[in-house]
C-alpha cells in the first residue's frame, strides 16, 4: 500500500540556518512520482517539485534542493539560508499507478528572524 | 495559462443546513479533479475525485457528495451539515504530469 511519512511535525530554526525536511515513502509500484508542496499561512497549496521514480538526479532551485534516494525510499527537501518567508507547512506526496495522490501529514516550519 | 477558482472563500453555516461548494478550472480540458478537506492543523483528506464528466469516486462514506456536471466544474454538496464537516476545503486538478494544482480553498465553519 502507498504511504508517505513525514516524521517531523514541527521544526523551528533561526533565519539563515539550513533546514532539511524528511520524507519517507512506501509503494509497490516501480513507476511512481514524488512531490513537495508548500502551504503558507494563506492556505493555498503551492506545487514545488515533481520527481519520477526513474530519475534519481538531485535538483537544486535557488535555495531549495531535493535529495531523492530510492535505496532508502526517501525524498528529502533542504532549504539553505532559510528566510522568514519560508515559514509554512510542507507536504511530501506520492502518486503511483492510480489516480490518487497520497500526502504525508506535513511538517510545519517556523523560521524566526 | 490554467487557473482554478473556488467559491465561496469563507462560509459559516448552522448544523443541519445544506452546502454547495463550487470549483472551476480554466485553460485546460478533461482534467482530473479532486476535493480535499483539511481539519485545523492537520493533513489533507481526499474526499472525492473525478476523471470525467459524471464520473465520481468517493473516498469517504459521509454525508458529503460530489458532482461534475461539466468538464471543468466540480461541486461538493451536503444535504445536512454536521459539526465535524468544519474545515478547509481544497479543490485541485492534475495535468498529465500528475502534479496537482490547488485552488485558494474554502474555510467552512459549521456552528
Amino acid at each position: 500500500a502507498q504511504k508517505v511519512t513525514q516524521a517531523q511535525t514541527e521544526i523551528s530554526v533561526v533565519e539563515k540556518e539550513d533546514v532539511t525536511l524528511d520524507c519517507v515513502y512506501e509503494t509497490r509500484d516501480t513507476t511512481y512520482y514524488l512531490f513537495w508542496y508548500k502551504q503558507p499561512p494563506s492556505g493555498e497549496l503551492v506545487f514545488l517539485i515533481r520527481r519520477n521514480s526513474f530519475d534519481e538526479q538531485n535538483e537544486i532551485s535557488g535555495r531549495y534542493s531535493w535529495n531523492f534516494q530510492k535505496s532508502t525510499s526517501s525524498f528529502n527537501f533542504t532549504i539553505t539560508a532559510s528566510q522568514v518567508v519560508d515559514s509554512a507547512v510542507y507536504f511530501c506526496a506520492l502518486r503511483d499507478g492510480g489516480f490518487k495522490t497520497i500526502f504525508g501529514a506535513g511538517t510545519r516550519l517556523f523560521v524566526k528572524a | 495559462s490554467q487557473t482554478i477558482h473556488q467559491w465561496p472563500a469563507t462560509l459559516v453555516q448552522p448544523v443541519g443546513s445544506p452546502l454547495s461548494l463550487e470549483c472551476t478550472v480554466e485553460g485546460t480540458s478533461n482534467p482530473n479533479l479532486y476535493w480535499y478537506r483539511q481539519a485545523a492543523g492537520r493533513g489533507l483528506q481526499l474526499l472525492f475525485y473525478s476523471v470525467g464528466i459524471g464520473q465520481i469516486s468517493s473516498e469517504v462514506p459521509q454525508n458529503l457528495s460530489a458532482s461534475r456536471p461539466q468538464d471543468r466544474q466540480f461541486i461538493l454538496s451536503s444535504k445536512k451539515l454536521l459539526l465535524s464537516d468544519s474545515g478547509f476545503y481544497l479543490c485541485a486538478w492534475t495535468r498529465s504530469s500528475y502534479e496537482q494544482y490547488f485552488g485558494p480553498g474554502t474555510r467552512l465553519t459549521v456552528t
